[in-house]
């Protein structure tokens, strides 16, 4: 079972921002939270990861609660193409370790 | 460029066959995934390998089997044993520190 709870749908207007939320109440202490969001009919994409510190990227930053429980993924500027459904993953940080995705959260950007 | 490809983009065989799907990444990460995906759902894993000649079953390896010959590439055949192959295959490789990268993906259906 996916360790962690996304809303199911969200809807942002384009040029917004998007924050999609993501609840990890029993993350562990070596388990970083991981971000991949996959477009319709194609393979997921990497956008971001961190253990506790906040984080940022030319895609996205993500923001961790101090007590780890939840955090929020923020794309700055959403534009069309960032509609897609984002999935929100806990893992530790091996060499291998399988993804257990979730049914993620569907964001629909509109003009 | 650096990357994972999947061939084909989408393959159809009779009921009863066997089929090979491709996987192969010069990324040069060590390890190599296969995941199948159900419209409407998130990613389940098959198979994992680590290393050369060696991987291990994932959470619904019934059906499956695959091989780990070289570095570059590890295909998955999809065997008269499962039951209910239609579905959308997906292949990645990681590194350690590195999120899971995806290829493309290639759609089966079974007629």
């Amino acid at each position: 079972d996916a360790k962690t709870t996304q809303p199911t749908s969200m809807d942002c207007a384009e040029g917004r921002a998007a924050n999609l939320p993501c609840n990890h109440s029993t993350i562990s202490g070596n388990e970083y939270v991981y971000w991949y969001r996959q477009i319709h009919s194609q393979g997921p994409q990497y956008i971001i990861h961190g253990l506790k510190n906040n984080e940022t990227n030319e895609m996205a930053s993500l923001i961790i609660t101090e007590d780890r429980k939840s955090s929020t993924l923020i794309l700055p500027h959403a534009t069309l193409r960032d509609t897609a459904v984002y999935y929100c993953i806990v893992r530790e940080q091996t060499n291998t370790d399988k993804l257990i995705f979730g049914t993620g959260t569907r964001l629909q950007v509109f003009p | 460029d650096g990357g994972i490809t999947q061939s084909p983009k989408y393959l159809f065989r009779k009921e009863g066959q066997n089929v090979t799907l491709s996987c192969e990444q010069n990324l040069n990460h060590d390890a190599m995934y296969w995941y199948r995906q159900d419209p409407g759902q998130g990613l389940r894993l098959i198979y994992y390998s680590q290393i050369v000649n060696d991987f291990q079953k994932g959470d619904i390896a019934e059906g499956y089997s695959v091989s780990r010959e070289k570095k570059e590439s590890f295909p998955l055949t999809v065997t008269s044993a499962q039951k209910n192959p239609t579905a959308f295959y997906l292949c990645a490789s990681s590194s350690y520190g590195t999120g899971q990268y995806f290829g493309p993906g290639t759609r089966l259906t079974v007629l």
